[in-house]
């Protein structure tokens, strides 16, 4: 089955730029959705097909996909923005990445 | 707005079963597919299953296949999941979510809050 790889965490200076992975076999062939997860709360979709942002979602955050790397860029980051975030894609079921922890120091 | 709400959780014995329910509003429920997601305490998200918006299609995660089935009433607007011979390994926080289809791929654009299950003797 399809696998999606993400790094466990990273981390980032507030103001600065955040730059998650999702790495999959020739991912780029596929679309990739990403949720944020804060702690004790339901997943939030922020991108979805790749690239686009859902209605109430700020322009800071963008996604692209090509190649076996998905990413998931974060600009101008806050403290806010502390959470889980994970990949996914559709292979006739749906498959998550293992999750990223991103903490803004 | 859409909301989904889900109800049903709760302490199970090992090999017993459980319903969930997700009562869905603010959009036409038999228009969308839906979605059960679980994740278990302090892990990653971990998808269950997938129902067509007509009930005609129905996918499983291999873990819960042939245990768990995933069923709708669209006259009630209500989502379900029939899990049986429960698992200790099954418990996690369960949620339901709706299906979003575009570029020849399924996503989830909007969840319920969730409701734990906790399979222990």
């Amino acid at each position: 089955s399809y696998v999606l790889t993400q790094p466990p965490s990273v981390s980032v200076a507030p103001g600065k730029t955040a730059m998650i992975t999702c790495g999959g076999n020739n991912i780029g062939t596929r679309t990739v959705h990403w949720y944020q997860q804060k702690p004790g709360q339901a997943p939030v979709m922020v991108v979805y097909d790749d690239s686009d942002r859902p209605s109430g979602i700020p322009e800071r955050f963008s996604g692209s996909n090509s190649g076996n790397t998905a990413t998931l860029t974060v600009t101008r980051v806050e403290v806010g923005d502390e959470a889980d975030y994970y990949c996914q894609v559709w292979d006739s079921l749906v498959i998550f990445g293992g999750g990223t922890k991103l903490t803004v120091l | 707005q859409v909301q989904l709400v889900e109800s049903g959780g709760g302490v199970i014995q090992p090999g017993r079963s459980l319903r969930l329910s997700c009562e869905a509003s603010g959009f036409t429920f038999s228009r969308y597919a839906m979605h059960w997601v679980r994740q278990a305490p302090g892990r990653g998200l971990e998808w269950v299953a997938i129902i067509w918006d007509d009930g005609s299609n129905r996918f499983y995660a291999d873990s819960v296949k042939g245990r768990f089935t995933i069923s709708r009433d669209r006259s009630k607007n209500t989502l379900f999941l029939q899990m049986n011979s429960l698992r200790a390994e099954d418990t996690a926080v369960y949620y339901c979510a709706r299906a979003r289809y575009g570029s020849g791929s399924y996503s989830l654009d909007y969840w319920g809050q969730g409701t734990l299950v906790t399979v222990s003797s």
